[in-house]
């Protein structure tokens, strides 16, 4: 069976500290994991995906995540956090066999203090 | 500009009636998608269509209907069957099953 799991509801870090949203994934199948990030009351914009490529993906907006096979895992990082970086952030597993495979995480949502 | 429109952004339904939200694609995707989106909730998938004139259900497709008629629109109705049907909608599109790429939503309400 496939999940995803965003371990934290609610992340909270202050203006220009580190980022670090997880997530982790259980697939039979090698799987496309995607970060996408959406702000309130809009619709959803890619940040970054991996597909079997390099581990370390970079995305928009200074965000990169690593894909860690052994602890099937698919964190998302960023260096210094910035005030639009408030957002709710989700993770994804995608499968290419069907649609209906397409799962994603509950989300985190993630606030910035001043 | 390419990209995916939903509309209207904001509509309201009364009881029994039922509602269409629109949504239309200028990507050339073969593929399209509806979500529901419910307060501090991930979405939930409705339906799905990975070519025109098939479409297919998905995880919460009761009280909901879909038309693939043409590539570029994936309109869904809301049917009075659906007793809960307050969410934020979101339409997608793919190639395939690479990449979605989603539009700005519909926040249905209830009067």
């Amino acid at each position: 069976a496939q999940s995803v799991t965003q371990l934290d509801s609610h992340v909270s870090v202050s203006e220009g500290t580190p980022v670090l949203l997880r997530c982790n994934y259980s697939s039979s199948y090698s799987p496309s994991l995607f970060w996408y990030v959406q702000h309130p009351n809009k619709g959803l914009q890619l940040l970054l995906k991996y597909t079997s490529a390099a581990t370390l993906v970079k995305g928009i907006n200074g965000f990169e995540a690593e894909f860690k096979k052994s602890e099937t895992s698919f964190h998302l990082t960023k260096p210094s956090a910035h005030m639009s970086d408030a957002a709710e952030y989700f993770c994804v597993v995608t499968l290419y066999s069907s649609a209906s495979k397409i799962i994603f995480g509950s989300g985190t949502r993630l606030s910035i203090r001043p | 500009d390419g990209g995916i429109t939903q509309s209207p952004k904001y509509l309201f339904r009364k009881e029994g009636q039922n509602v269409t939200l629109s949504c239309e694609q200028n990507l050339n995707h073969d593929a399209m998608y509806w979500y529901r989106q419910d307060p501090g909730q991930g979405l939930r998938l409705i339906y799905y269509s990975q070519i025109v004139n098939d479409f297919q259900k998905g995880d919460i497709a009761e009280g909901y209907s879909v038309s693939r008629e043409k590539k570029e629109s994936f309109p869904l109705t809301v049917t009075s069957a659906q007793k809960n049907p307050t969410a934020f909608y979101l339409c997608a599109s793919s190639i395939a099953q690479e990449t979605q790429y989603f539009g700005p939503g519909t926040r249905l309400l209830v009067l």
